[in-house]
C-alpha cells in the first residue's frame, strides 16, 4: 500500500518560515491535500490539489509537489500556527485515500 | 452556514453493531462525495470510506471492508455508516467530510468541510 511519511515534528520562532515535508514514492504524479488539526478539534483543509487555498485561509500557507516530496510551507509563523499537519492523496492502484504521519508543529 | 452533524457514536461490546449518521446543511449535499474518516486516541488520521455524490461509487479501506458499510439519503441530507462486527481497534472518534469537488464519484479530491467528530469505543 501507499505510505506517505511526515517528519514527527518541526519547532519553529515566531516570523520565521516553517516547511513541513511529505514523502511519497512519485508522489509529484499526485495531488496533495494538507490539513491542520489542533487539540480538540476537526481538521481543516489548508491546500488543496498541491497548491490551491481554500477561501479564508491565509496567503501564509503555501504548497508545493515535485518527484518524490510535497511540501506545506508556513511563512511568517504565528502562535496560532501550532498545530498537528497531515497530507493526503489518492493512491490510484488501491483506490484508497491515504493520509500521512502527521507532523506537529511547535512555535518556540 | 456548510455544517456537517456526526451522530450515534457510543460504548459498545465486541462483536456489536452501531450506526453512525451524519446530518448536512447548507450546501447541496446530493452533489458532493462524501467520507468518513478516524482517528484512534493518541493518532493520526485514518480513511475510512467514501461515497460518491449519488451513491452509486462506494470505497473502503482494507481494515474496515466486508464489516462497515456506507450509504447515503440525499432525501434527507444524510450519511451514514453502518458498523458491524466492531473490534477494539474500531475505538476512535469517526469524523464525516465533504468532498472538494462537486459530482465526485469518490475517486480522488480533498476534503474542505469536517464535522465535529462522533465517538465510538468498542470495550467489553
Amino acid at each position: 500500500s501507499y505510505v506517505l511519511t511526515q517528519p514527527p515534528s518541526v519547532s519553529v520562532a515566531p516570523g520565521q518560515t516553517a516547511r513541513i515535508t511529505c514523502g511519497g514514492n512519485n508522489i509529484g504524479n499526485k495531488n496533495v491535500h494538507w490539513y491542520q488539526q489542533k487539540p480538540g478539534q476537526a481538521p481543516v483543509l489548508v491546500v488543496y490539489d498541491d497548491s490551491d487555498r481554500p477561501s479564508g485561509i491565509p496567503e501564509r500557507f503555501s504548497g508545493s509537489n515535485s518527484g518524490n516530496t510535497a511540501t506545506l510551507t508556513i511563512s511568517r509563523v504565528e502562535a496560532g500556527d501550532e498545530a498537528d499537519y497531515f497530507c493526503q492523496v489518492w493512491d490510484t492502484d488501491s483506490d484508497h485515500y491515504v493520509f500521512g504521519t502527521g507532523t506537529k508543529v511547535t512555535v518556540l | 452556514q456548510v455544517q456537517l452533524v456526526e451522530s450515534g457514536g457510543g460504548v459498545v461490546q465486541p462483536g456489536r453493531s452501531l450506526r453512525l449518521s451524519c446530518a448536512a446543511s447548507g450546501f447541496t449535499f446530493r452533489t458532493y462525495g462524501m467520507h468518513w474518516v478516524r482517528q484512534a486516541p493518541g493518532k493520526g488520521l485514518e480513511w475510512v470510506a467514501v461515497v460518491s455524490y449519488d451513491g452509486s461509487s462506494r470505497y473502503y479501506a482494507d481494515s474496515v471492508k466486508g464489516r462497515f458499510t456506507i450509504s447515503r439519503d440525499n432525501s434527507k441530507n444524510t450519511l451514514y455508516l453502518q458498523m458491524n462486527s466492531l473490534r477494539a481497534e474500531d475505538t476512535a472518534v469517526y469524523y464525516c467530510a465533504k468532498a472538494v469537488v462537486e459530482y465526485s464519484s469518490g475517486a480522488g479530491g480533498g476534503m474542505d468541510v469536517w464535522g465535529q467528530g462522533t465517538t465510538v469505543t468498542v470495550s467489553s
